[in-house]
């Protein structure tokens, strides 16, 4: 199956700063997903983006799919932005998760 | 929010004795998924439904069974619970090619 590896792993940043977190994939996708999982649990959807550029308010994603990579980035981070964030890519219907990028925003 | 939700989102129980997780939607979605969270592994797919009566494995079947006998219910089996079962289990759905949404999870203790 397709393997999923996120960097770095661990990220810990003043408030203020400006991260970017990268997912690579072993094989050709036609779905990839950033999520991020808030200290409470709850995995919510931050990008559907197999391919191209897209940006909502202080994040931005950009996948290069001939190259096997998707950036996330981070502006300006939030305490709130703290929690782990995950990549999940597939060929099919089934999305397979990397082990994720925990982000850790000081005050 | 999209409309999933999931029971019993706490539970104990007993090594050997068999637990059913269900999940619920309301957006009449095709896809309905099966995940496990533990510590340093991420999510990994049990079994997914493309349809009703239609399911097919994932990467950690072995010792879940599922059904779905309507659109909006997708029902998760522990035949005989073990202690490496205790995990978090999440429920996910999607139309198909597109994005996915996830169920708040259920937190299972296998004692």
């Amino acid at each position: 199956g397709i393997q999923v590896e996120q960097s770095p792993p661990d990220l810990i940043l003043q408030e203020g700063a400006n991260s970017t977190l990268r997912c690579n994939f072993s094989d050709s996708v036609n779905n990839l997903q950033w999520f991020h999982q808030n200290p409470w649990g709850q995995l919510i959807n931050l990008f559907y983006i197999p391919s191209g550029t897209k940006q909502n308010g202080r994040l931005s994603a950009t996948t290069v799919a001939t190259e096997r990579y998707s950036l996330l980035y981070i502006s300006s981070s939030q305490t709130t932005d703290s929690g782990v964030y995950f990549c999940a890519v597939s060929g099919n219907e089934k999305l397979t998760f990397g082990t994720g990028t925990r982000l850790t925003i000081i005050p | 929010d999209a409309g999933i939700t999931q029971s019993p989102r706490h539970k104990v129980t007993e090594t050997g004795t068999p637990v059913t997780l269900r999940c619920h939607q309301t957006e009449n979605h095709r896809y309905m998924y099966w995940y496990r969270q533990d510590p340093g592994h991420g999510l990994r797919l049990i079994h997914y439904s493309y349809g009703v009566k239609d399911t097919d494995k994932g990467e950690v079947s072995d010792g879940y069974s599922v059904s779905r006998s309507k659109t909006e219910d997708f029902l998760l089996t522990l035949e005989s619970a073990t202690s490496s079962q205790t995990s978090v289990y999440f429920c996910a759905i999607s139309a198909g090619g597109n994005t996915i949404y996830f169920g708040e999870g259920s937190w299972l203790t296998v004692v």
